[in-house]
């Protein structure tokens, strides 16, 4: 049974534009989320994070909502760069991050220029 | 300059044979983790150790060891009971389990 869940494997959006990525969850135990960003054949790097204490985070051009009620939450990306095309996973633990952690399937955004 | 280091970048062994992936970090982080990832996937744990001398299972430890005898190593040995070994290894590091864990560069494994 899949845990966290991101519904669409891709993305493709125009250089400047908004790029939004979904991610949903079931186990309602988890508590801290987290996205990564993975080009191909490297190792996936820590992109931000969100406690479930917190409904929005934000860092630079990425932000991160959180909606607990719909166990939803979802990546913006503004603007988008051409730089920004990779897999995007969604992960989640629970018990304040020492749990393991759960990821989903990932999506492909691709930036066009 | 602080990081973690996997090696080799890839990976050919036949059949059979067991192979190990190595993993070194000097972040001077106390977990480590290996995770594996397939076409289409998203990443699987294998195995994890929260502190030296100790790990725990993942979701897919079958055919799988490893070990945990300094803060900075943690190798990953593909024994041959390892039914599909072909895939993506990704090694990780926190400083403590309850904080992010940041990713090595990855072992593509080809098992022929």
């Amino acid at each position: 049974d899949q845990q966290v869940k991101q519904n669409s494997p891709s993305l493709s959006v125009q250089e400047g534009r908004i790029s939004i990525l979904n991610c949903d969850y079931t186990n309602s135990m988890f508590d801290y989320f987290l996205w990564y960003k993975k080009y191909p054949a490297e190792g996936p790097t820590f992109l931000i994070s969100i406690s479930s204490i917190k409904d929005k985070n934000e860092d630079g051009r990425f932000t991160v909502f959180l909606n607990k009620s719909a166990k939803h939450l979802s990546l913006h990306i503004v603007p988008s760069q051409p730089g920004d095309s990779a897999v995007y996973f969604c992960a989640a633990s629970g018990k304040g991050g020492s749990e393991k952690l759960v990821f989903g399937k990932g999506m492909k955004l691709t930036v066009n220029p | 300059d602080g990081g973690i280091t996997q090696s080799p970048k890839y990976l050919f062994r036949k059949e059979g044979q067991n192979v190990t992936l190595s993993c070194e970090q000097n972040l001077n982080h106390d977990a480590m983790y290996w995770y594996r990832q397939d076409p289409g996937q998203g990443l699987r744990l294998i195995y994890y150790s929260q502190i030296v001398n100790d790990f725990q299972k993942g979701d897919i430890a079958e055919g799988y060891s490893v070990s945990r005898e300094k803060k900075e190593s943690f190798p990953l040995t593909v024994t041959s009971a390892q039914k599909n070994p072909t895939a993506f290894y990704l090694c990780a590091s926190s400083i403590g389990d309850r904080d992010t864990q940041y990713f090595g560069p990855g072992t593509r494994l080809t098992v022929l």
